[in-house]
């Protein structure tokens, strides 16, 4: 079983949906990261938190401790945001570990 | 500042063959990363560096060799290239870690590598 496991890995919406895509992970951790990779390959970091919820723009990122959970939100989806959500968690091992990612497709 | 560049973006070697990938940041930081990104797998490390002069390995470092003889730049080797080793490699960086505070990852564009 993998130590972060997203779901789910693929995911098609229609323009101004709500999104959510969730990351569960099995080990301690320091810090959690939402990254985002765009069609072309490269990768941006969107968040890192390590306990409640941070928002920029239409994006919100919830992590859940306890539960070891964490929830990326998009709201009124747009086509652009149509990209691979990436999360991963550092250990605290302190060891980056990726999920297998969220492929996102937001028709018009 | 350009962030992280990577070079080359695309190469296709033979097997047995060896090449070297450059990445260079100019955003002063102290530490840097070399991924690799599989279909159907998370991205998976490599080797990283904490400082000049200093390398590490990662998850899967067999294969590979890496140098960081200046703080901006830091070198992916492979020796003898083979075809396990066609992959989507992705360089990044992260400023030091102060008072156990860990920083975002700054990714560079990737390269493609294709061992035939």
């Amino acid at each position: 079983k993998n130590e972060v496991e997203q779901s789910p890995q693929n995911l098609t919406a229609q323009e101004g949906e709500f999104i959510t895509i969730n990351c569960s992970y099995s080990v301690g951790i320091s810090a959690l990261h939402w990254l985002q990779q765009h069609p072309g390959g490269g990768i941006v970091s969107l968040f890192m938190l390590s306990s409640g919820k941070k928002k920029h723009g239409r994006l919100i990122a919830t992590i859940n401790i306890q539960e070891k959970h964490s929830s990326l939100h998009i709201t009124a989806s747009h086509p652009r945001d149509s990209a691979v959500y990436i999360c991963a968690v550092r250990s605290l091992a302190q060891k980056l570990v990726f999920g297998q990612g969220t492929r996102l497709t937001i028709n018009p | 500042n350009a962030g992280v560049t990577q070079t080359p973006k695309f190469r296709v070697l033979k097997t047995g063959q060896s090449m070297t990938l450059l990445c260079a940041q100019d955003m002063n930081h102290e530490y840097m990363y070399w991924y690799r990104q599989d279909p159907g797998m998370g991205l998976r490390l490599i080797h990283y560096s904490v400082g000049e002069g200093t390398t590490a390995k990662g998850e899967v470092p067999d294969g590979y060799n890496v140098s960081r003889l200046k703080k901006q730049n830091f070198l992916l080797g492979l020796e003898s290239a083979a075809p396990s080793q066609t992959s989507v490699y992705f360089c990044a960086s992260s400023p030091n870690n102060l008072a156990g505070i860990y920083n975002e990852q700054f990714f560079g564009p990737g390269t493609r590598l294709t061992v035939l």
